[in-house]
C-alpha cells in the first residue's frame, strides 16, 4: 500500500531556531502534498498545498514566510518552521496524493512530527 | 467544498458492529467519500473510499445511498484497538480538492 514517511518523528528546539520536517512518499510519486497542523484534542488544520516544481498555496492565516514549503521532487516535500516560537509547538502531519486500491486518487498521511519549542 | 456532519462520539463494546454515519448534503457530482482513522499522536490512516452503493475491504464497509447525501462506515466486530477518531471527508482531486477535516467521531470501544 501507499506509504508516507516523515522525519523527524519528534523534535525539541529553542525559541528562535528553525526546524525542517521532511515528508516522503515511499512507493508512489506524489505531484501534490499537503501539510497540516493539529493541536491537542482538535482536528487537523490544513496549512498549505504543495505541488512539485511550483510554489505552495497557503491557507488563509498561515504565514508563508514562517512556514516555508519546498516540493523539490515527486517524492519529497519539506516544511521549515523558521524562527520557531513556543506557540508553534504542535503536531505537524503531511500527506500525499496517491491512488487507492481501486485506482481512485486519495490522500495518504505520514505519521506526524511532534514539535516542541522551548 | 462539501461540509460533513458526524456524531461527536460513540461508545461500543468489543465484538459489536459499529456504524458511523456522516451527512454531506452538498456533495457534488464528482465527489468521492473517504474515511480515515486516527489514533493519538499518529497521522490519519486511510480506511476506505467510495462513490456510490457499497464498497468493502478487509477492514470496513462503506454504504452510500442513491442520493449520496450521507454515508455509513461499518466496522464489523470491533476490538479495543479500534478506539480512535474517525473522519469522513468529501471531495475530488481533479477539482483541486483540499482535504478539510471536520471534528470527526470519537469511538470508544469498551471491554
Amino acid at each position: 500500500g501507499a506509504v508516507v514517511s516523515q522525519h523527524p518523528s519528534w523534535v525539541i528546539c529553542k525559541s528562535g531556531t528553525s526546524v525542517k520536517i521532511e515528508c516522503r512518499s515511499l512507493d508512489f510519486q506524489a505531484t501534490t502534498m499537503f501539510w497540516y497542523r493539529q493541536f491537542p484534542k482538535q482536528s487537523l488544520m490544513l496549512m498549505a498545498t504543495s505541488n512539485e516544481g511550483s510554489k505552495a498555496t497557503y491557507e488563509q492565516g498561515v504565514e508563508k514566510d514562517k512556514f516555508l514549503i519546498n516540493h523539490a521532487s515527486l517524492t519529497l516535500s519539506t516544511l521549515t518552521v523558521t524562527s520557531a516560537h513556543p506557540e508553534d509547538s504542535s503536531f505537524y502531519i503531511c500527506s500525499a496524493r496517491g491512488p487507492d486500491p481501486m485506482g481512485v486518487e486519495t490522500q495518504y498521511f505520514g505519521p506526524g512530527t511532534r514539535l516542541l519549542v522551548l | 467544498l462539501a461540509k460533513t456532519t458526524q456524531p461527536i462520539s460513540m461508545d461500543s463494546y468489543e465484538g459489536q458492529e459499529v456504524n458511523i454515519t456522516c451527512s454531506h448534503n452538498n456533495i457534488a457530482t464528482n465527489d468521492y467519500i473517504t474515511w480515515y482513522q486516527q489514533f493519538p499522536s499518529q497521522g490519519p490512516r486511510f480506511i476506505i473510499q467510495g462513490y456510490k452503493t457499497k464498497v468493502t475491504n478487509e477492514v470496513a464497509s462503506l454504504f452510500i445511498p442513491a442520493d449520496r447525501k450521507s454515508s455509513t462506515l461499518s466496522l464489523p466486530r470491533v476490538s479495543l484497538s479500534d478506539t480512535a477518531v474517525y473522519y469522513c471527508l468529501v471531495g475530488h482531486y481533479t477539482g483541486g480538492f483540499k482535504t478539510i477535516f471536520g471534528a470527526g467521531t470519537r469511538l470508544f470501544v469498551k471491554a
